[in-house]
């Protein structure tokens, strides 16, 4: 069974620095990654996706993602850090060739940025 | 509408009571999902229902959980004789055909059972 780990309930950073949250999976075969957003008092928002190809995505809102097969990661990290990136961040993984297998949520993230 | 709909956004009820909670997909989406948010325990899948097919009801904690999908729209999540334990913020989200296709999060339900 597919499973998603971020070690780090929480991270707290300065403005204007470089944020990285953490994920890493484990599934059969090879998987499909998203990051979902959970801003307060708000539903989540789809951040990103790796299926294929290169394995820097981007997203919305000047994130990124990096799939490191070898180490089973897929860290999202953003260059310069805003304030309103202050949420909550969930990692999601699916086997590429599961036909009906629903996402798997890792435990969220809480980002901080401070001004 | 353009959204995931959800209702009620909040439900206090009291133990024992059943409750039933709403969701209303983005049009033309073929897949929903019910997850249950925890506090420090990120998103638990409930249930899943794509097109015509059986749904996966793999996530439901226990058989005081169903969900019916009627007519390929319309979700109803019903949990019979609530628990305190059953307190969470319930989550439905839709997507295109494809199981791997983007998740449409609605704002959810706020359940509350004292």
């Amino acid at each position: 069974a597919q499973s998603v780990a971020q070690p780090e309930d929480q991270v707290n950073v300065a403005e204007g620095n470089p944020l990285t949250v953490k994920c890493t999976y484990s599934v059969s075969g090879n998987p499909y990654l998203f990051w979902y957003v959970q801003y307060p008092n708000r539903g989540l928002q789809f951040l990103l996706k790796y299926i294929t190809g290169d394995n820097l995505v981007k997203g919305s809102y000047g994130f990124e993602a990096e799939f490191n097969k070898s180490q089973t990661s897929f860290h999202l990290k953003k260059p310069s850090a805003l304030v309103s990136d202050s949420a909550l961040y969930f990692c999601a993984v699916s086997p590429r060739n599961s036909g009906n297998t629903p996402l798997v949520f890792g435990k969220g993230t809480r980002l901080s940025v401070i001004a | 509408g353009a959204g995931v709909s959800q209702s009620p956004s909040n439900k206090v009820t009291e133990k024992g009571k059943d409750v039933e909670l709403r969701c209303d997909p983005i049009s033309g989406h073929t897949a929903l999902y019910w997850y249950r948010q925890s506090l420090g325990q990120g998103l638990e899948f409930l249930i899943y229902f794509q097109g015509n097919s059986a749904p996966d009801k793999s996530g439901l904690p226990s058989d005081r959980f169903s969900a019916e999908r009627t007519g390929g729209s319309v979700s109803t999540l019903t949990i019979q004789r609530t628990q305190q334990e059953d307190s969470a913020v319930y989550l439905c989200a839709s997507s295109p055909l494809l199981i791997n296709e983007k998740l449409f999060f609605g704002s959810g339900t706020q359940l509350s059972v004292l």
